[in-house]
């Protein structure tokens, strides 16, 4: 079984509609990330939480929202989807030590909005 | 603020040959470097991961990447590419203090050819 498991892997949907992308994890860890892939962007930072009660924004939460229900579970809400939201998203873990932690990766949820 | 930038969206070398994908970073403080493949459908894997103790870092699948300071590279080697090494690499940098955030270069696709 996978340390870090994304569901659902692939969405399609509509303008407005709200989607939520579940991300679990076995690995044990306290920090939890979600990203978003772009064709030629790489990979920027949305959302993280050190733990339950600590959520942080990153550098494009503009339009997500996120959940921390419980160590193992972080999901990402999009309220109301618009169509360049369309893309790879990736959820993540680490350790709580220092910086040098390596960070463990979902598969990816591949959402399409129309 | 930090910053990752890989030189080249596309690679591509002949099956055999010296793999070079090129990383350079910006960052105020002594930085922790990653690298990280992606295969298709699949999330991202560790390759390597510099933290300081050596400058010279070995990974994965024959995989190695040298830093050195004063180019602010990151560049990372493989002496003979084999086909199943086609796959989408990226360079990140540890963003500041201990977040463990991650700023991910734009990502570099190898093509290997037979």
């Amino acid at each position: 079984d996978a340390d870090v498991t994304q569901t659902p892997r692939n969405r399609i949907t509509k303008t407005g509609k709200r989607i939520m992308l579940e991300c679990s994890q076995t690995k044990g860890h306290d920090r939890m990330y979600w990203y978003r892939q772009d064709p030629g962007l790489g990979l920027r930072l949305i959302y993280y939480s050190f733990d339950v009660k600590d959520i942080n924004k990153g550098e494009i939460s503009d339009g997500y929202s996120v959940s921390r229900q419980a160590q193992a579970k972080f999901s990402l809400s999009l309220e109301s989807a618009i169509p360049n939201q369309t893309a790879l998203y990736f959820c993540a873990t680490s350790e709580a030590r220092t910086g040098n932690q390596p960070q463990h990766f979902g598969d990816g949820t591949r959402l399409s909005i129309l | 603020a930090q910053s990752v930038t890989q030189l080249g969206s596309h690679v591509s070398v002949s099956e055999g040959a010296l793999v070079l994908l090129r990383c350079n970073y910006s960052s105020s403080v002594p930085p922790y470097l990653f690298w990280y493949v992606q295969y298709p459908n699949q999330g991202l894997q560790l390759l390597l991961k510099y933290t300081s103790a050596a400058t010279l870092v070995k990974g994965i699948n024959g995989f190695e990447a040298e830093f050195k300071k004063s180019e602010t590279s990151f560049h990372l080697t493989k002496p003979s590419a084999h086909m199943s090494d086609a796959a989408e690499y990226f360079c990140a940098v540890s963003g500041p203090g201990n977040t463990g955030k991650l700023i991910f270069g734009q990502g570099t696709t190898l093509q290997v050819k037979p």
